[in-house]
């Protein structure tokens, strides 16, 4: 079974540029997660999908960042402009629906670690 | 306010050795998960260990355990005989309301 694809998996930018991360979950997960994670801290929940929609978006910063799951499958979360303070590690995570035995298990995928000069 | 505390930023444990990583959690619901996350220097996370707050029993996986007090909301993870490849971060996180919340992390430095 392939595992979560994220990709590029570096990207370096200056701030005010726009930036793209891309994800492709497990086949057949329905929810999927992003993830903001700055050194030396925990991920922190940026949105979360079930299918195509919207479960969770409370932590996002709408005025910059945006996120779209279209047909229920790959996801895209786009940064426009970045600040210095976007540099961190994205990380992207799937679960399955309903649960295993390890409840709502989320896999993650390796991270794009974003630097904005 | 923090659904999810780790208060060790960093632990040391002689290699062989049995040590604990501390996790408490805050939820009012009845129904809630429990997860440990290893992420070593390459930045994958590592699904360890699973608790549902009805278990009865606490989880096993190998070497990991997670010492489960409901009522102390507690969720510690214990790691038996370390190894050297245990070197890395640790995070507990909670699946609540259908949300996922993470706490800080705890830095475990194994030593030869």
């Amino acid at each position: 079974e392939a595992g979560v694809a994220q990709s590029p998996r570096y990207k370096i930018i200056e701030k005010r540029q726009s930036v793209a991360f891309w994800c492709n979950p497990i086949s057949g997960h329905a929810t999927l997660y992003w993830y903001q994670q700055i050194l030396g801290q925990g991920p922190k929940l940026l949105i979360q999908f079930q299918n195509n929609g919207v479960v969770d978006d409370s932590q996002l910063p709408k005025d910059r960042f945006s996120a779209e799951r279209l047909k229920g499958v790959d996801s895209t979360l786009k940064i426009q402009p970045a600040k210095l303070e976007d540099s961190a590690v994205y990380l992207c995570a799937s679960s399955s629906t309903p649960p295993g035995l390890r409840g709502y298990e989320q896999f993650f995928g390796p991270g794009t670690r974003l630097t904005v000069l | 306010a923090q659904k999810i505390t780790q208060t060790q930023p960093g632990m040391f444990v002689q290699e062989k050795e049995a040590v604990t990583l501390d996790c408490t959690y805050d939820t009012s619901d009845p129904s809630y998960g429990l997860f440990w996350y290893k992420q070593p220097s390459s930045g994958e996370m590592i699904f360890l260990i699973y608790q549902g707050s009805y278990d009865q029993q606490n989880a096993t996986e190998g070497r990991y355990s997670l010492n489960f007090q409901k009522a102390r909301k507690s969720a510690n993870l214990v790691i038996s005989a370390s190894q050297l490849g245990d070197s890395a971060m640790y995070f507990c996180a909670m699946r609540n309301f259908n949300k996922f919340y993470f706490g800080s992390g705890t830095k475990l430095n194994v030593k030869p």
